[in-house]
């Protein structure tokens, strides 16, 4: 089993569309978690920081759950230029990284 | 500021050539990090450094060798290229180590015939 896995998509939404993410960890003493977004043949940067009570950015919101060892992203209102890999990030001794899941965002 | 540079932006070697990729950052920060990324796989961690002075395996440390210059450049060897180091490489720099927000230079696309 890989430690951090991610549906890998492709999404294909309309604009305004919600779509949410999920991505699962193995290591239940991993600290800090993490979602950066990455654009084609681009390099990650932190979209957001995900915490233990769900945290809100605008469109996007993150959750962690503990418990069952998963967080979330979930964005509103697709907007064209959400189309990017978002990539879930967990931390424990160092940062293990998922392999991302695409989303495309289409007019 | 310019953030985190790499050089170069590609290159295509020859199995057994070796290389060096550069990094530098700005941001005076104490951590720096290198990952290689393949397709279907999330970033791999190569070797870091918690601050100047130190460095440290990762997750995919063999074929490769780093030197922190010094606070500013950190830079990765790659001392007899094999097909299977073909990636694109990603430097990173964060304030402290651990999970602090890293911040990632543009990569070295590395193609090795």
């Amino acid at each position: 089993r890989k430690e951090v896995e991610q549906d890998p998509g492709p999404f294909n939404v309309p604009e305004g569309a919600t779509v949410a993410f999920n991505c699962t960890y193995s290591n239940s003493a991993s600290q800090s978690f993490f979602w950066y977004r990455q654009d084609c043949r681009k390099e990650p940067k932190l979209l957001m920081s995900v915490y233990s009570s769900g945290n809100e950015d605008g469109r996007f919101t993150a959750q962690l759950n503990r418990a069952s060892q998963y967080i979330s992203l979930l964005i509103r209102d697709s907007k064209l230029s959400d189309s990017a890999t978002y990539l879930c990030v967990v931390t424990w001794s160092d940062m293990r990284f998922g392999a991302g899941t695409r989303l495309t965002v289409k007019p | 500021n310019a953030g985190v540079t790499q050089t170069p932006k590609f290159q295509v070697l020859k199995t057994g050539q070796s290389m060096t990729l550069q990094c530098a950052q700005d941001m005076n920060h104490n951590s720096m990090y290198w990952y290689r990324q393949d397709p279907g796989m999330g970033l791999r961690l190569i070797y870091y450094s918690a601050s100047e002075g130190t460095t440290d395996k990762g997750e995919v440390p063999n074929g490769y060798n780093v030197s922190r210059l010094n606070k500013r450049e950190f830079s990765l060897r790659l001392e007899s290229a094999a097909p299977s180091q073909t990636s694109v490489y990603f430097c990173a720099s964060s304030e402290a180590p651990g999970p602090e927000t890293q911040y990632f230079g543009p990569g070295t696309r590395l193609l090795v015939l």
